[in-house]
């Protein structure tokens, strides 16, 4: 089956490191994604990872995977105001070829506070 | 380079109308992606257009239709509209390889009155 879970909030302070946690179930999922949405707008790629990698880091954005436990997390270093947005998870579920769907968790609304 | 483009931006209809919502995928991108976004949730797959052909649909009713045209432009029509239809719809275009990012647009904000 397919489904994408999330916590829905997170808080932390500015300049704190924040972890968005992320669990799938579809062992089949060859690419995993993070995206950002703000306020009134679409989704922003921010960065993903193949299923056959456990670490990819990309500036201040580190992602861990965990195949076996089929958990996925995003760390934001050094959270800044500009960071407060939703954060979604996503799997890519392929049916072959080029066909192929995500599948997105509700999305975890991440605060920061000054 | 232009993003993908979504049109119009916002939209206010009554149920029972229909409407038709249009995409231009990223320059180069072949493959674009129709998603629905309501309130609070996460977005929903409804279809996956690849080289102008169908290549995967979502649980939606068949009032929802799309189509791909030449250019790689995409249309989502919805006929029938419902209160339950209003949502955001996202527009994603990828590239050719399997798998690619999809990278979406800003979305139709779809009322239903």
């Amino acid at each position: 089956g397919e489904d994408v879970e999330q916590s829905l909030f997170l808080s932390v302070r500015e300049g704190d490191s924040s972890v968005i946690n992320c669990t799938y179930t579809d062992s089949s999922s060859t690419y995993l994604y993070w995206y950002k949405q703000e306020p009134g707008a679409g989704l922003q790629l921010l960065t993903y990872i193949f299923s056959n990698m456990d670490m990819k880091q990309d500036q201040r954005l580190t992602v861990l995977l965990n195949k076996k436990d089929k958990h996925l997390s995003l760390r934001i270093a050094d959270t800044q105001t500009g960071d407060s947005a939703i954060y979604f998870c996503a799997e890519s579920i392929s049916s072959g070829g080029s066909n192929y769907k995500l599948t997105f968790g509700k999305g975890t609304l991440l605060t920061v506070n000054p | 380079d232009a993003g993908v483009t979504q049109s119009p931006t916002h939209l206010i209809k009554t149920r029972g109308q229909h409407v038709t919502l249009r995409c231009s995928p990223i320059s180069g991108h072949k493959s674009v992606s129709w998603y629905q976004q309501v309130l609070g949730q996460g977005p929903q797959f409804i279809f996956q257009y690849y080289e102008k052909e169908e290549r995967g649909r979502g649980n939606f009713p068949d009032r929802f239709s799309a189509r791909q045209f030449p250019n790689y432009s995409s249309e989502l029509n919805v006929n029938a509209l419902l209160l339950g239809d209003s949502a955001l719809y996202l527009c994603a275009s990828s590239g050719r390889a399997r798998d690619s990012p999809l990278h979406f647009g800003n979305g139709t904000r779809l009322t239903v009155t």
